[in-house]
């Protein structure tokens, strides 16, 4: 069975400081990705998916990026937080040309 | 207009209650829907896809109406622990891919 996993499970970081986010998933080959952010209160919002190795769609204009060197790696990053990076983020994978989205634990991000 | 919109909520209804959750969509060439159950601080849980003819598992019961351009998701007989935030999501491949998520819906059960 497919699973996916993320770290860490929570996060407290200095504004400016930077950020890596690590997306896994196991048991299935080419998924998509998706990485979202949850702002407290607030629904999803896509923030980047990917359909293969190298290939990253972004949503949204913000000081984030995202990179997936392998198949089943997916990684958020920021070179410098800010306040409102703050958030619930939430990676998910889906099978290659379905809409069936499966997510992952998410990484509580506190930036202070 | 947002693309996707719920119910604003929350719900409050006793054990045993039916409850009906809305969420209306704008862009009329989206092809795939969803509720997703979503626990507090939890990630989002795939409750059901919904489809036009209706979809049906046990006490849920999800409709896409693609001419009013609405889904619905009924809950039957609800239960404590179906408490939860409900989270409809649309999607789109016209165009280039888009997932749109409905702000949510939250449902409180009591005993």
């Amino acid at each position: 069975s497919q699973t996916i996993h993320q770290w860490p499970a929570t996060l407290v970081q200095p504004v400016g400081s930077p950020l890596s986010l690590e997306c896994t998933v196991e048991g299935t080959s080419n998924p998509n990705l998706y990485w979202y952010r949850q702002a407290a209160g607030r629904g999803l919002q896509l923030l980047f998916y990917s359909v293969g190795i190298g290939q990253i769609s972004s949503e949204v204009p913000q000081n984030l990026s995202a990179s997936r060197p392998q198949d089943r790696q997916f990684i958020l990053s920021s070179k410098k937080l800010l306040l409102s990076d703050s958030g619930f983020y939430l990676c998910a994978w889906s099978i290659q040309g379905t809409d069936t989205q499966y997510f992952g634990p998410g990484t509580r991000l506190t930036v202070l | 207009r947002k693309e996707v919109e719920q119910d604003p909520g929350p719900f409050n209804v006793p054990e045993g209650a039916t409850v009906a959750f809305n969420c209306t969509y704008s862009n009329s060439a989206s092809q795939s829907f969803f509720w997703y159950r979503q626990d507090c601080r939890k990630e989002p849980k795939l409750l059901m896809s919904v489809y036009s003819s209706g979809n049906e598992d046990g006490r849920f019961t999800a409709q896409l109406n693609r001419a009013s351009q609405y889904i619905s998701l009924l809950i039957r007989d609800s239960k404590l622990s179906d408490s939860a935030t409900y989270l409809c999501v649309v999607n789109t491949r016209t165009g280039g891919f888009k997932t749109i998520f409905g702000a949510g819906t939250r449902l409180f059960v009591k005993a």
